[in-house]
């Protein structure tokens, strides 16, 4: 199993321009989550999914959008890249409701808007 | 509203001394409770767990945590430190009772303490 894979790996985005960034999970995780990891902030939860279809917001919604149309993919939409989207987001999922188990994190992607 | 503190942004910790690293948490129901770490330019990694039972949960690389219900406590610990323990540590929280209110039990992380052992 290649477990949670994110990609790119890194970016640079001009102000006003958009991407998406993937997440594909290859462990039937029913959960995904995106977070934002910002220098002594932490992690921050921007939205999170509790399987295919359903998606709900997390402490930082704004300026981000997601879909999960599948149990593997849980892709991250940024539509007007802002220089306060500057972070390294992380991808990760558990298993079904009730997980007592870990979460599976993604390598990251480090994201700069210039 | 579920929530993680750590109130120490770093802790130093000199090579063979006994480590702490303290996690609070506020949940609705009773908790799951966490520990990563992330070395640089890493992803998270899991270290341990507490779901239910011993209070003293054991994990990886010789780590440990200590669940307290009272002080709403999952504290860190290693008997002996390790320069190569260095690196950012948080703690996480999931909410079993957030479904009781009609949310999901989210996975909440705190802001990390980043550990700092030297030789």
């Amino acid at each position: 199993n290649a477990g949670v894979t994110q990609t790119p790996k890194f970016r640079i985005l001009k102000i006003g321009q958009s991407m998406t960034l993937q997440c594909t999970q290859d462990m039937n995780h029913n959960y995904m989550y995106w977070y934002r990891q910002d220098p002594g902030m932490g992690l921050k939860l921007i939205y999170y999914s509790v399987g295919a279809g359903i998606t709900d917001k997390g402490e930082v919604p704004n300026g981000y959008n997601v879909s999960r149309s599948t149990t593997e993919d849980f892709p991250l939409r940024l539509e007007l890249a802002a220089p306060s989207q500057t972070s390294v987001y992380f991808c990760a999922s558990t298993p079904w409701e009730g997980a007592d188990t870990e979460a599976f994190f993604g390598q990251g992607t480090r994201l700069t808007v210039v | 509203a579920q929530s993680v503190a750590q109130p120490e942004d770093q802790v130093n910790v000199a090579e063979g001394n006994p480590l702490t690293v303290k996690c609070t948490y506020s949940v609705s129901g009773n908790p799951y409770l966490f520990w990563y770490v992330q070395y640089p330019n890493r992803g998270l990694q899991f270290l341990l767990k507490y779901i239910t039972g011993d209070n003293l949960v054991k994990g990886s690389y010789g780590f440990e945590a200590e669940f307290n219900k009272s002080q709403t406590s999952f504290h860190l610990k290693k008997p002996s430190a390790l320069v190569s323990d260095s690196a950012l540590y948080f703690c996480a929280v999931r909410d079993m009772g957030a479904r009781l209110s009609g949310g999901y039990n989210k996975l909440i992380f705190g802001a990390g303490t980043r550990l700092a052992v030297h030789p």
